[in-house]
């Protein structure tokens, strides 16, 4: 089955460090949504993306976040500087395959945790 | 998209089929059910979606009522590998974003 690769799956780093954390979609799909989870608030929409467009971010920290996609392969969440309350699990997910649904394949996750 | 209401955990007997009820008393008529499944650590899992009538895949079965203010998930066999927390969205399709509530946290025992 085809997959959508995030990396790295476990990032330690100390508060006020720039943290990158990269997925590569399933080849073909054009939409990509990032998730943030924790255990306080659940699954958090942070941004999304289509045809490497951003749609929505809306429920990203503007300040210190940013996701980008520099091309149809590779879609990057960059936190900068970091604090502890970033600490979470950040998913990625990508669809698009099939018109008119919202079937997506999410990604395995990048445990990130900010000390 | 419409808010979903479903029970905060439930408990289901290996072999037996489990039943995940959800509400859905707002849903518009474009908008469809979908449900997903996360097991513990991993990302979460595509498992069914309709709009009104029943559908039914390999993973699930997915019953809307007649008014389409709810519908129930059913895993006709559930396994331990079953043990997960599942969610329920109304989502308008068309690849439209996914807003995730708390789910049902199923446990699945010997």
């Amino acid at each position: 089955d085809a997959r959508v690769t995030q990396t790295p799956r476990h990032k330690v780093t100390e508060m006020g460090q720039e943290v990158t954390m990269r997925c590569q979609p399933i080849l073909g799909h054009n939409t990509v949504f990032w998730y943030r989870q924790t255990m306080m608030q659940g699954l958090e929409l942070l941004a999304y993306f289509r045809n490497r467009a951003p749609l929505d971010d809306s429920g990203m920290p503007k300040d210190r976040f940013s996701a980008e996609m520099p091309d149809a392969t590779l879609a990057t969440l960059k936190i900068q500087p970091s604090e502890p309350r970033d600490s979470a699990v950040y998913f990625c997910a990508s669809g698009g395959q099939l018109r008119d649904e919202s079937r997506y394949t999410f990604g395995s996750g990048t445990r990130l945790t900010v000390v | 998209d419409a808010k979903t209401t479903q029970p905060t955990s439930m408990d289901c007997a290996e072999g037996r089929a489990a039943n995940l009820p959800c509400n859905h008393s707002t849903i518009s008529g474009n908008e469809y059910v979908y449900w997903y499944r996360q097991i513990h650590s991993q990302g979460p899992q595509y498992i069914i979606h309709g709009l009104k009538n029943n559908e039914t895949n390999e993973m699930a079965s997915l019953i809307i009522t007649e008014d389409r203010k709810s519908s129930t998930l059913i895993l006709p066999h559930a396994t331990l590998r079953d043990t997960a927390v599942y969610y329920c969205i109304a989502c308008s399709g068309g690849y439209n974003k996914l807003i995730f509530g708390a789910g049902t946290r199923l446990a699945v025992h010997p």
